[in-house]
């Protein structure tokens, strides 16, 4: 299985809701990544967990909050967040954190603030 | 952060003719080079890449190639259909993934 899934595919929240993205990988990795993307735009890097640790925290607001509950899942619950919010939530994984390995790509959430 | 340069940011080409894409970049101590491509609405698929050991790598009508000295690695795609249009990005990974900032590339039939 060399797939990352995400669940939803797409979601729409109010300012005041709370929600989650989830993330599954079943490959081994030992590391997985929660990237932003606006459209044409490169991803941008929010989380990083290695071996289920938090590893990287690119400075993201605190209504984000990643969770790691085991090597082959991956949350980022969602609180409060602001219309600028709306963009494509991709979760990727790799065999590890950093280095020259391949990041898989889930097919991500579409997110939109309202 | 290591600044990975991806020139151009958009790309139109007649189908059938070759597209280059070059990214540069600044710290040396990387030995992988790979490119992405992303079509829309989808996500990112890896197409090609390439280690410091080799400098060409060819994938039917993908290529990339390497040049460790002047620090720049490009994606070359021959024999362009439309299927072809989408975002490529480079990325270089060190102690996270760095991407390029992306080129729109359309193939016009």
């Amino acid at each position: 299985d060399t797939e990352v899934t995400q669940t939803p595919k797409h979601l729409v929240m109010g300012m005041t809701n709370k929600k989650s993205l989830k993330c599954e990988q079943h490959m081994g990795h030992r590391a997985m990544y929660w990237y932003k993307q606006k459209a044409k735009k490169p991803p941008e890097l929010m989380f990083v967990y290695s071996y289920e640790k938090l590893s990287i925290n690119e400075s993201v607001p605190s209504r984000f909050s990643p969770e790691c509950p085991n090597s082959s899942l991956l949350n980022l619950h969602l609180h409060a967040l602001q219309p600028e919010d709306s963009a494509l939530y991709l979760c990727a994984s790799s065999q590890r954190e950093g280095g020259p390995t391949e990041q898989y790509f889930g097919p991500g959430t579409r997110l939109t603030v309202t | 952060g290591e600044n990975v340069e991806q020139h151009p940011s958009t790309l139109s080409v007649q189908e059938g003719d070759s597209a280059v894409i070059k990214c540069t970049y600044s710290d040396s101590a990387s030995n992988y080079f790979p490119w992405y491509k992303q079509e829309l609405g989808k996500r990112p698929q890896l197409i090609i890449d390439i280690r410091s050991n080799v400098g060409e790598k060819k994938d039917q009508r993908i290529a990339v190639t390497l040049n460790k000295t002047a620090k720049h690695f490009s994606l070359h795609i021959t024999e362009t259909q439309p299927e072809d249009s989408a975002v490529y990005f480079c990325a270089f990974p060190l102690y996270q993934f760095y991407f390029g900032t992306g080129t729109s590339l359309t193939v016009i039939p």
